[in-house]
């Protein structure tokens, strides 16, 4: 069994940087897409986009996707020695409060991480 | 982008009783090459994250209760719970997983009537 495992919530100026992580305990990080999903308070899911941790093979950002509607706003990583992916802002808003999953899955999404809440408020 | 809608917001059943969710998309979902209906749906409950349901539109999940079962095609899909079960209050969503970006639905909430 796949377990993700989130770091703790967040609370942020507007204006502010922030990198959350999700860590993967299982054994498939390396084969995985691992997707980033919004959940703005009591409202339902937006899927941010993914990233693909293994990308050895690529020379190009085929290994990312982003969701048009976040592209430029967020940043998709991973550290593979770690078994970790990334979701980074580098100018939160307050619009940006929310929870944010990590979920493994490329079209559906059978594991996912506890949530991280960020709060962006001046 | 496919909009997923769903129906209704929110519905009460008695416990025992049958619970009915709609989803509809703006487009088909259904990829003719191999007549699969590129559709999932998630069970939320309060305070934690969502748990996948059924994909493929009917596929039950490893571990899903068979009282779940999904059905529908092409643009109208359904979610039953056959016999509600008071650890069934969720908020419940459909995904499409036809086309990026992919997309949710607004999500229903069922309760206890």
């Amino acid at each position: 069994e796949v377990f993700l495992v989130q770091s703790g919530a967040e609370v942020r100026k507007p204006g502010e940087s922030l990198k959350i992580s999700c860590k993967d305990s299982g054994d498939t990080f390396a084969n995985s897409w691992i997707a980033w999903v919004r959940q703005m308070p009591g409202k339902g899911l937006e899927w941010m986009g993914m990233i693909y941790p293994d990308d050895s093979h690529v020379t190009d950002d085929s290994h990312i996707r982003y969701n048009p509607s976040f592209q430029g706003h967020v940043t998709f990583s991973v550290d593979k020695s770690i078994k970790t992916a990334y979701l980074q802002w580098s100018s939160l808003k307050a619009s940006d409060t929310a929870i944010y999953y990590c979920a493994r899955g490329v079209l559906w999404f059978d594991s996912w991480g506890q949530g991280t809440l960020v709060t962006v408020s001046s | 982008d496919i909009v997923m809608t769903q129906s209704p917001d929110s519905l009460a059943v008695s416990l025992g009783e049958r619970a009915i969710i709609n989803c509809k998309s703006s487009q088909s979902v259904l990829n003719r090459s191999n007549n699969k209906n590129y559709l999932a749906w998630y069970q939320q409950k309060p305070g934690q994250p969502p748990k996948l349901v059924i994909n493929w539109a009917s596929t039950r999940e490893s571990g899903v209760p068979d009282r779940f079962s999904g059905s529908g095609s092409g643009t109208d899909f359904t979610l039953t719970i056959s016999s509600l079960q008071a650890e069934d209050v969720a908020v419940y969503y459909c995904q499409q997983y036809y086309t990026t970006p992919l997309t949710f639905g607004g999500g229903t909430k069922v309760e206890i009537k």
